[in-house]
């Protein structure tokens, strides 16, 4: 079946720097990725729909400037998590469609963020 | 906005035994999906649910959706300690098979 990759799966990085996490559909062409947070314990959130070729939607209270969407291609979108702080790890897990006509969802294995 | 709530929200059971978990939405759903977790790592997909009164059947695992479209639960026969993880709901609120609003998820346990 379809595969989305994520990489990396973990990641540590210092207060103040960027991070970039790709999200990859393996066998399939997605024009829309959407990427999800995941606090310990929680449910996922959406944060964004990440459209090939043009910007970003965001949902309510994610803000733009801190997490930053590229869908360069139709197969990898990107999230940059720019300027770094310990309230921004978590894990965050993006998704793309398969345009069969099942419609199914695919996950990706998820990337865990430390901020230190 | 849509809003899932899935129960119970944790689960113990001995392994062999049959459970439910459920999932109630505040609007009419255009799709459910049930997704399984291990935490930590991403999600891993069940079934999908269109029509009022669907009932699919993977393994050991059946899911049902009613009639009204709101409601969904997934039955899992002679648990077995794989059976173990988080279990969420999401739904598809706008139709277009996309992006999902999540339950608030099932966190089961499946003792020896």
């Amino acid at each position: 079946g379809a595969v989305v990759s994520q990489h990396p799966s973990r990641v540590i990085c210092k207060s103040g720097t960027s991070v970039k996490i790709e999200c990859r559909s393996l066998d399939f062409q997605a024009t829309t990725m959407f990427w999800y947070r995941q606090f310990p314990k929680q449910s996922l959130m959406l944060m964004a729909t990440s459209n090939e070729g043009s910007k970003a939607t965001y949902e309510q209270g994610v803000e733009k400037d801190k997490f930053l969407i590229n869908h360069a291609s139709l197969t990898l979108s990107t999230l940059t998590v720019t300027s770094a702080h310990p309230e921004d790890s978590s894990f965050y897990i993006c998704s793309a469609r398969d345009t069969n006509p099942t419609g199914e969802l695919f996950f990706g294995e998820g990337s865990r963020l430390t901020v230190l | 906005s849509q809003e899932l709530e899935q129960s119970p929200q944790s689960l113990i059971v001995q392994e062999g035994k049959n459970l439910t978990i459920n999932c109630t939405s505040s609007k009419t759903l255009y799709g459910l999906y049930w997704y399984k977790q291990k935490y930590g790592e991403g999600l891993i997909f069940l079934m999908m649910l269109q029509k009022g009164g669907e009932e699919k059947s993977h393994e050991k695992i059946t899911a049902k959706l009613d009639e009204k479209k709101q409601q969904s639960s997934l039955h899992i026969t002679a648990s077995q300690p794989s059976h173990a993880g988080i279990y969420l709901c999401g739904a598809d609120g706008t139709g277009t098979a996309s992006k999902l609003t999540f339950g608030t998820g099932t966190r089961l346990q499946v003792t020896l």
